[in-house]
């Protein structure tokens, strides 16, 4: 167990929706990462957060966008789904910007 | 453009034996690799990392070998074990960022 949760685990949708992928990072870890991997792409870096502000931003879709709260959770909202968006999203966190601690990931399908 | 590589898609490997996965990178600027493992469904679990000031870093039956010159990293498991089944992702970090940049993962397989 990394200590990175991410809900829901499973999320089946229809294009055309809006869906909220959330996050809860290690506790003390101040940044948090978005990843995604689909089926023929690997897992590809989609934005990062430290402290609620954004750091860095990764080949991230315009109907892609993420958030740090307060709390340091994080949430990745998914709007305009197609059906190349289907894969599974996974949230990593770190203290350090160095090794970054995975959650299980959220496999979300859009049929 | 895949700046890290891992050309081997599967490897298959006595129990007992040694266990060698390869990675090459393109990106000068990559100053801190890790290797992560990985089961279906789940995610990636750090195993091991090694920054470019070293060549070597031992963590119990896992090594990570660097050769900056040749721009490649290993990762050794000694001796394998069943367990040691499943997916691993070599990655790196440029200086200066936090992005990490995968491989495409290499399918370990260890036969009893």
């Amino acid at each position: 167990d990394s200590g990175v949760t991410q809900t829901p685990k499973h999320l089946i949708t229809a294009t055309g929706q809006r869906v909220t992928l959330r996050c809860s990072p290690r506790s003390g870890d101040l940044s948090v990462y978005w990843y995604q991997q689909s089926l023929d792409q690997g897992l590809q870096f989609l934005i990062q957060y430290y402290n609620g502000e954004e750091r860095a931003k990764g080949n991230i879709l315009e109907r892609f966008s993420a958030q740090q709260f307060p709390d340091l959770h994080s949430e990745l909202n998914l709007s305009s789904l197609e059906l190349g968006d289907s894969a599974l999203y996974f949230c990593a966190s770190s203290v350090r910007g160095d090794t970054q601690y995975f959650g299980p990931g959220t496999r979300l399908t859009v049929l | 453009d895949q700046q890290v590589k891992q050309n081997s898609p599967s490897l298959s490997v006595q129990e007992g034996r040694i266990s060698i996965l390869n990675c090459d990178y393109t990106n000068s600027m990559f100053d801190y690799f890790l290797w992560y493992k990985k089961y279906p469904a789940e995610g990636p679990t750090f195993l091991i990392s090694i920054s470019s000031i070293k060549d070597k870093n031992e963590d119990g039956r896992f090594t990570v070998f660097l050769n900056k010159s040749a721009k490649h990293l290993s990762l050794h498991i000694v001796p394998s074990q069943p367990g040691d089944s499943a997916v691993y992702f070599c990655a790196a970090i440029p200086f200066g960022n936090e992005k990490l940049t995968f491989g495409t993962g290499t399918r370990l397989t260890i036969i009893p």
